[in-house]
């Protein structure tokens, strides 16, 4: 089944406590990418990557790393975690190298920072 | 920044309705123009893409107004699936998508 999985789905964790939350996906896409869903805010863009090694900065990348050293993969790294990066966080990949192709996205990883 | 406006809602409707949504766009350079649909807190997934010429599926129809910036949605004969919160999407011109924050739909027994 095609598909963008995430891992954890639920996370709370303390202030500075270094996190991962992967992302995969088994469709081969070229373009991927990390939302952070916040009420009032709609999906903002923090992260994505055009291809193997190439990333570049959203419209909210502070505070976040990513790394894209296989396709399929393109973890979200928060370095030092605090509070205001409480959120829902969506990963997402498209098959071309634009973003105007659908994009599919993963289930979801609700993330609780205290 | 580019911005996408929608209506937050909700929009209350009965079954069986005719509701239309509208979405404004800032970018007069964007190509690619979406809907999604999005179940509270579940992953946003595409319903149609919005073609200059405009398009239907099914129930839906989208229609693109370059001129003035702005896509519709329209849904008829609701059903009580289709309560959801529906996405305005717009490419930015910068390998990225910019997502407006969404029009909640209800509908009503």
């Amino acid at each position: 089944e095609a598909q963008v999985t995430q891992n954890p789905r639920y996370l709370i964790t303390v202030t500075g406590k270094k996190l991962t939350v992967t992302c995969s996906q088994n469709m081969n896409h070229e373009y991927m990418s990390w939302y952070r869903q916040d009420p009032g805010l709609g999906l903002r863009q923090i992260y994505y990557s055009m291809n193997v090694e190439v990333t570049d900065k959203g419209d909210v990348p502070e505070g976040y790393k990513v790394s894209r050293k296989e396709k399929r993969n393109f973890p979200l790294i928060l370095e030092s975690p605090s509070p205001n990066q409480t959120s829902l966080y969506f990963c997402a990949s498209s098959y071309v190298i634009t973003s105007t192709d659908t994009q599919y996205f993963g289930p979801g990883t609700r993330l609780t920072v205290l | 920044r580019k911005e996408v406006e929608q209506d937050p809602g909700p929009f209350n409707v009965p079954e069986g309705a005719t509701v239309a949504f509208n979405c404004t766009y800032s970018n007069s350079a964007s190509q690619s123009f979406f809907w999604y649909r999005q179940d509270c807190r579940k992953e946003p997934k595409l319903l149609m893409s919005v073609y200059s010429s405009g398009n239907e599926d099914g129930r839906f129809t989208a229609q693109l107004n370059r001129a003035s910036q702005y896509i519709s949605l329209l849904i008829r004969d609701s059903k009580l699936s289709d309560s959801a919160t529906y996405l305005c999407v717009v490419d930015s011109g910068y390998s990225t998508l910019t997502f407006g924050k969404g029009t909640m739909l209800l509908v009503s027994p």
